[in-house]
């Protein structure tokens, strides 16, 4: 099974600020046809997860130009360009190369 | 617009039986892989079971192979997850929640969990 893990687990960002997470997979997670199955997700206080990155780099409808996903083989990051108050939450990346799917630990994100 | 709409949950003791139940609304339900994922108090995501749209084939987390079985009615546009011998451990909000795909840029991407619903609680507790 693929391990994810990210870091750091908290994050205290003044707004305006950037922040960065890392994610890393225990196995390559880069598709023979070049796509990396790498997701990023965001649970706001009291609410469902969503779905921000897909595809290691692509951001989902609606998400904005602020988060931006890079990374190759098993080391990912996520960022955020200018943290902005509603970015509160915890941050989960995933992998869906292979079953049984797999998240990691959470970031948790706060304001200052 | 797509919907997913949990029931079922509720209080249930060890040993005991529950089934969840997802409708689905606002895409075509037969199309798309469609699965749960649960989230203990205060605990971070876990991955539990997804159904293919295409074959009907699952696939289960070890933590809950051979208890749960996850099915589909594509007439009712609803998903289930049968859940047996429950244990202490399963206390959790469960999710369901809708895999996708999108065409763009000349190229074809699969979106794991692209929509989410609401959740339902499953407290297992004597």
């Amino acid at each position: 099974d693929i391990v994810m893990t990210q870091t750091p687990l908290s994050l205290s960002v003044t707004p305006g600020q950037p922040a960065s997470i890392s994610c890393k997979s225990s196995q390559s997670l880069l598709f023979s046809d070049g796509k990396t199955s790498l997701y990023w997700y965001l649970q706001k206080p009291g609410q469902s997860p969503q779905l921000l990155i897909y595809g290691l780099s692509n951001r989902f409808s609606g998400v904005p130009d602020r988060f931006s996903g890079s990374g190759s083989g098993t080391d990912f990051t996520l960022k955020i360009s200018r943290v902005e108050a509603e970015d509160v939450g915890v941050y989960y990346c995933m992998q869906s190369i292979q079953f049984p799917r797999s998240f990691g630990q959470g970031t948790k994100v706060e304001i200052k | 617009e797509v919907q997913l709409l949990e029931s079922g949950g509720g209080l249930v003791q060890p040993g005991g039986s529950l089934r969840l139940s997802c409708v689905t609304s606002g895409f075509t339900f037969t199309t798309y892989d469609m699965g749960w994922v649960r989230q203990a108090p205060g605990k971070g995501l876990e991955w539990v079971s997804t159904i293919s749209g295409s074959d009907g084939r699952t696939y289960y987390a070890d933590s809950v192979k051979g208890r749960f079985t996850l099915s589909r009615d594509n007439s009712k546009n609803t998903l289930y997850l049968q859940m047996n011998s429950l244990r202490a451990e399963d206390t959790a909000v469960y999710f369901c929640a809708k895999d996708g795909t999108y065409i763009g840029g000349g190229s074809y991407y699969f979106l794991s969990h692209e929509y989410w619903g609401k959740g339902a609680l499953v407290t297992v507790s004597s």
